[in-house]
């Protein structure tokens, strides 16, 4: 089955410390994975994929196959940060059809 | 960038009334919108894939009766939720595949509240 699993749904941290939101999948085959980001009261926007292997406003997430994973990383937290990160799934040959993890609140505190 | 549209973005229907979201994609051509359901602070649900010229493909679960999608033209795609109940109330988004490449755009969204 897939599946996407964030374990946290709230993650706190203070300004400049690292942060880690915790993603795992479950997909039999070739996933492409992707991280989402909702600001309070705007649209989700795609912040990272995978296969891109970029870093977007210091943020990096690396695929590991071995454990399922794709953790979403960032060494010092800004306050800007502070929003509803998901994590999504798009299976190849699926046209686009994303599912999502249930997502984690990140808070960074001043 | 690519924008993606929704209206209405908030909408209160009565129970047993049906109410209509459209999901426009502006300035591409969408061959193929997605519809997704959020509760405050949970995942998205992926309700239904619209295919332009095509009958949507519902995921399991949804009942295709109550949540008609039509995608009539490459740019247009509406949920409609028939006979509401208060129990539809929520946010419901639709995201769009342009006709070339693999990016997804998102709609801003739209609560439905059921009285």
């Amino acid at each position: 089955a897939q599946r996407v699993t964030q374990p946290e749904k709230l993650l706190s941290v203070f300004k400049g410390a690292p942060v880690e939101l915790k993603c795992n999948y479950s997909y039999s085959g070739s996933p492409e994975l992707f991280w989402y980001v909702q600001y309070s009261r705007q649209r989700l926007q795609l912040l990272l994929r995978h296969i891109s292997r970029e870093s977007i406003k210091g943020f990096t997430a690396d695929l590991n196959k071995g454990e399922t994973s794709f953790h979403l990383k960032k060494p010092f937290a800004q306050e800007e940060d502070s929003a509803m990160y998901y994590c999504a799934l798009s299976g190849y040959n699926q046209g686009g059809k994303l599912i999502f993890g249930q997502g984690t609140e990140l808070s960074v505190k001043p | 960038g690519a924008v993606v549209s929704q209206h209405p973005s908030r909408v209160i229907c009565k129970s047993g009334t049906s109410v209509k979201i459209e999901c426009r994609s502006l300035d591409f051509q969408a061959t193929t919108m997605f519809w997704y359901r959020q509760f405050p602070k949970q995942s998205l649900m992926l309700m239904a894939t619209s295919n332009e010229g095509s009958k949507a493909t519902y995921e399991q679960g949804v009942e295709k009766d109550k949540f008609l999608i039509n995608h009539a033209s490459l740019t247009l795609s509406t949920l409609t939720v028939t006979s509401a109940h208060p129990e539809d109330s929520s946010f419901y988004i639709c995201s769009a595949k342009r006709a070339s490449g693999n990016t997804i755009y998102f709609g801003e969204g739209s609560w439905l509240t059921v009285v």
